[in-house]
Formats: C-alpha cells, sequence, structure tokens
C-alpha cells in the first residue's frame, strides 16, 4: 500500500523560503503525477503544483513566480520550494498523488499527513 | 481558471436521512471531477472519481453524478461518520487544478 511521509520545516519568518520534501513509500514512482496542496487555517484547498517522475512540472499560476518543485526518484521523493513567504502563506501543505490520462481523472488517491507551516516575524 | 461552487455551504441533517451536495463549474469540466471528503485534522479523502466512480474502500452508500457543469454527490442513509467537509474539485482545464469552497456536513 502507497503511503506518502512528509516533513519540513513548521516556523518560517517573513522572506525566507519554504521547504518541504514527500517521500513515496510501497509503491511505484513513475506513471503518476505528485502534487502539492495547501489549506490556510479554516479555508479551503488551494492546488499548488505538481510533477511527474521525468521532471515535467505544472504549477499554480497564482504561485507560480515563487514556486519550484523537483524530484529525486533515486529516493522517490519529491520536494517543494515556495519563496519569500508572507502570512498569507501560512497553511497546512499536503503532498498527494494524482492519476490522470488523457481520457480519464482518477482523483489524488493517497495523501501526505500534512505538515503545519507558520509564517510570522 | 474554472471556478467550483459548492452549495449549500453548511447542510444539516439527522443520521440516516440522504444528503444531496452539488457542485457547479463555471465552465464544462466534462465529466473530470473527483469529490473528497475531510474530517477535522485529516488530510482530504478520495470518495468519487470521473464524477461517477467511487475510489477503492468508499462505501455504496456515496454515489456521484453529472457531466459538463453540474454535478452532484448523494449519501444515502447518512452514518454517524460521514459528517465532515465535501469537496469537489476539477482536471479539465488545468493549470490549475481547482476545488470548490467546500460543504459541511453537519449533524442536526
Amino acid at each position: 500500500q502507497v503511503q506518502l511521509q512528509q516533513w519540513g520545516a513548521g516556523l518560517l519568518k517573513p522572506s525566507e523560503t519554504l521547504s518541504l520534501t514527500c517521500a513515496v513509500y510501497g509503491g511505484s514512482f513513475s506513471g503518476y503525477y505528485w502534487s502539492w496542496i495547501r489549506q490556510p487555517p479554516g479555508k479551503g484547498l488551494e492546488w499548488i503544483g505538481e510533477i511527474n517522475h521525468s521532471g515535467t512540472t505544472n504549477y499554480n499560476p497564482s504561485l507560480k513566480s515563487r514556486v519550484t518543485i523537483s524530484v529525486d526518484t533515486s529516493k522517490n521523493q519529491f520536494s517543494l520550494k515556495l519563496s519569500s513567504v508572507t502570512a498569507a502563506d501560512t497553511a497546512v501543505y499536503y503532498c498527494a498523488r494524482l492519476i490522470t490520462d488523457t481520457a480519464n481523472y482518477y482523483g489524488m488517491d493517497v495523501w501526505g499527513q500534512g505538515t503545519t507551516v507558520t509564517v510570522s516575524s | 481558471e474554472i471556478v467550483l461552487t459548492q452549495s449549500p455551504a453548511t447542510l444539516s441533517l439527522f443520521p440516516g436521512e440522504r444528503a444531496t451536495l452539488s457542485c457547479r463549474a463555471s465552465q464544462s469540466v466534462s465529466s473530470y471531477l473527483a469529490w473528497y471528503q475531510q474530517k477535522p485534522g485529516q488530510a482530504p479523502r478520495l470518495l468519487i472519481y470521473d464524477a461517477s466512480n467511487r475510489a477503492t474502500g468508499v462505501p455504496a452508500r456515496f454515489s456521484g453524478s453529472g457531466s459538463g457543469t453540474d454535478f452532484t454527490l448523494t449519501i444515502d442513509s447518512l452514518e454517524p461518520e460521514d459528517f465532515a467537509v465535501y469537496y469537489c474539485q476539477q482536471r479539465s482545464d488545468w493549470p490549475p487544478y481547482t476545488f470548490g469552497q467546500g460543504t459541511k456536513l453537519e449533524i442536526k
């Protein structure tokens, strides 16, 4: 059974760079897209971006200038960097596996446990 | 960017009743729509994909329908563990994938 385990710094100061990593255990890394999603306190879900095993990325246009998602296939891990954070970036950040092809959308079926990131001076 | 609007914002029902949750897209998303359940302090859980297919392990009381711009998540005979927040999400026109704002299903 596939599991995602994520980690990273939970407290940042404004202007610093958020850095999170998600490791994939118990399943194949290739053939899927791997996403980052965030949820501000008491609010809904916002998709940040995704990457596949080849390193192809897609980003939310609203965050694109500050986001970098990378992959390390040797470790079955993918990472998120979000630069120049502000209080508005305070949220729970999730990693997730996304399954899709040209004809179907199978959803985000496996999620990490979430990492709470707080931006405060 | 496709906007998903969920209604109602809050739905208050008794256990055993049927819940009907709506998700409307600002433009057609074909059937590229998923539904998620989220309980407090937990990650979202995939319930429905491709508008009407139950994900692995999801009870048969959950069903999804619709295509184009109008979608419905139905929960027959509510169980106590079904009271949670539900989100719809599209992948028809991305990036970005977008989520609805959520419907909170609460016990009456």
